[in-house]
């Protein structure tokens, strides 16, 4: 049921810059609701690790960052390490749901 | 630093109702200012919004769910709960409770993040 579209998987050497998108509608981020994301390791809970589009909860590296733009979001992770390797989710606010909406989700693998 | 536990059977009958609670530890839930939800993650899949209450009772649900659904708060036990009747194969998900930061437009509540969470239960339908 996810309205919100990620990439299945990016991939990056240690120390790379990788990204990864989120696309939504105009009933979502389209509509100027903000994005949200998180971090799940393997096994765990996710973690919140980006809100209101682009601040980091304390503790988040700065090596994480997100933005967004008309109908899109988008995570950076700069300086990739191998303690990143896990499942990055966005999130938003859909007024046709009247309620949360997840991104399908995106697998980050460190070679 | 909040927690938040699930607790409630792990394997449930198809047709029966799945029950499960969060109990809320280094906050209080009728302290306001937060909305409670659950969440759900299908084995190997993504992320499901289920639903939000507040300390008042006040509800927010997904309509793919609604028909079969309670969400309550017991601010005297500081904890709130999941009801799901009628439940299939379908329902066999790991179950999340979180706390939601909530996100207001115009002064209509409008979701929010989800900063803190439970570990998760694993909930499996079958006779």
């Amino acid at each position: 049921q996810s309205v919100l579209t990620q990439p299945p998987s990016v991939s990056g050497a240690p120390g790379q810059r990788v990204t990864m998108s989120c696309t939504g509608s105009s009933s979502n981020i389209g509509a100027g609701y903000d994005v949200h994301w998180y971090q799940q390791l393997p096994g765990t809970a996710p973690k919140l690790l980006i809100s209101g589009n682009s601040n980091r909860p304390s503790g988040v590296p700065d090596r994480f960052s997100g933005s967004k733009s008309g109908t899109s979001a988008s995570l950076a992770i700069t300086g990739l390490q191998a303690e990143d390797e896990a499942d990055y989710y966005c999130q938003s606010y859909d007024s046709s749901l009247s309620g949360s909406v997840f991104g399908t989700g995106t697998k980050v693998t460190v070679l | 630093q909040v927690q938040l536990q699930e607790s409630g059977p792990g394997l449930v009958k198809p047709s029966q109702t799945l029950s499960l609670t969060c109990g809320v530890s280094g906050g209080s839930i009728s302290s306001g200012g937060y909305y409670w939800s659950w969440i759900r993650q299908h084995p190997g899949k993504g992320l499901e919004w289920i639903g939000y209450i507040y300390y008042s009772g006040g509800t927010y649900s997904n309509p793919s769910l609604r028909s079969r659904l309670t969400i309550s708060v017991d601010t005297s036990k500081n904890q709130f709960s999941l009801k799901l009747n009628s439940v299939t194969a379908a329902d066999t998900a790991i179950y999340y409770c979180a706390r939601v930061i909530p996100g207001y437009s115009n002064s209509w509540f409008r979701g929010g993040y989800f900063d803190y969470w439970g570990q998760g239960t694993l909930v499996t339908v079958s006779s």
